[in-house]
């Protein structure tokens, strides 16, 4: 069964700092696909990203990153020049598509992303 | 363009009572998933309706039942509640079935169940 393993759980630095957030899976799939979604304090998950397993191109916007890597199970997360508005909890999550998704997408337990001024 | 709506967005049951949630999917899109979200924890997915049909389940035992309507909206219904369905109850729409690999999920801003 697939997993997702999160393993900060609350992250603290200071605005303007870069900070990148950790996230490890686990599949048996040879296709799947990893997420990041953004939660703040109001509840919603907001969609960041959307990488397939056969695209390992890093991707970069604005002052996001991702870093995925086959060889180590990694889809990492960057923030760079970390802001106010960035603290939230962030989740990584997981949707093997060889199986027809038959879980709904798996979720890491989260960080809690606190960026002070 | 209006997003995924949830509604109510708060609600206070008594166990043993039934629950009725409700969620409107993002305008275009015709599927739409339930995930739970315990305290701390990461959403876990209860099911999926695509073309008025549960396409997928989770983990999650009968007491957890669903509908989707002509229109795509959905309902989640809870019987029997536990106080361990107190839980922030999430909608994610999507344009087709799946696991968000034809087009990423959009989520609602939930429904925070509380069971006294």
């Amino acid at each position: 069964a697939q997993k997702v393993t999160q393993a900060q759980t609350e992250i603290s630095v200071v605005e303007k700092e870069d900070v990148t957030l950790d996230c490890v899976y686990e599949t048996r799939d040879t296709t799947y696909y990893l997420f990041w979604y953004k939660q703040p304090p109001s509840g919603e998950l907001v969609f960041l990203i959307r990488r397939n397993s056969f695209d390992e191109q890093n991707e970069i916007s604005g002052r996001y990153s991702w870093n995925f890597q086959k060889s180590t199970s990694s889809f990492n997360f960057t923030i760079t020049a970390s802001q106010v508005v960035d603290s939230a909890v962030y989740f990584c999550a997981l949707s093997e598509a060889g199986g027809g998704g038959a879980d709904g997408l798996t979720f890491g337990k989260g960080t809690h992303l606190i960026i002070q001024p | 363009d209006a997003g995924v709506t949830q509604s109510p967005t708060h609600l206070i049951k008594t166990r043993g009572q039934q629950v009725t949630l409700r969620c409107s999917p993002k305008s275009g899109h015709d599927t739409v998933s339930w995930y739970q979200q315990a305290l701390g924890q990461g959403p876990q997915f209860i099911f999926q309706y695509y073309e008025e049909e549960e396409r997928q389940r989770g983990n999650f035992p009968d007491r957890f039942s669903g509908h989707q309507f002509p229109n795509y909206s959905s309902e989640l219904n809870v019987n029997a509640l536990l106080l361990g369905d107190s839980a922030l109850y999430l909608c994610a729409s999507s344009l087709g079935p799946g696991g968000g690999y034809n087009s990423p999920l959009h989520f609602g801003n939930g429904t925070r169940l509380t069971v006294t």
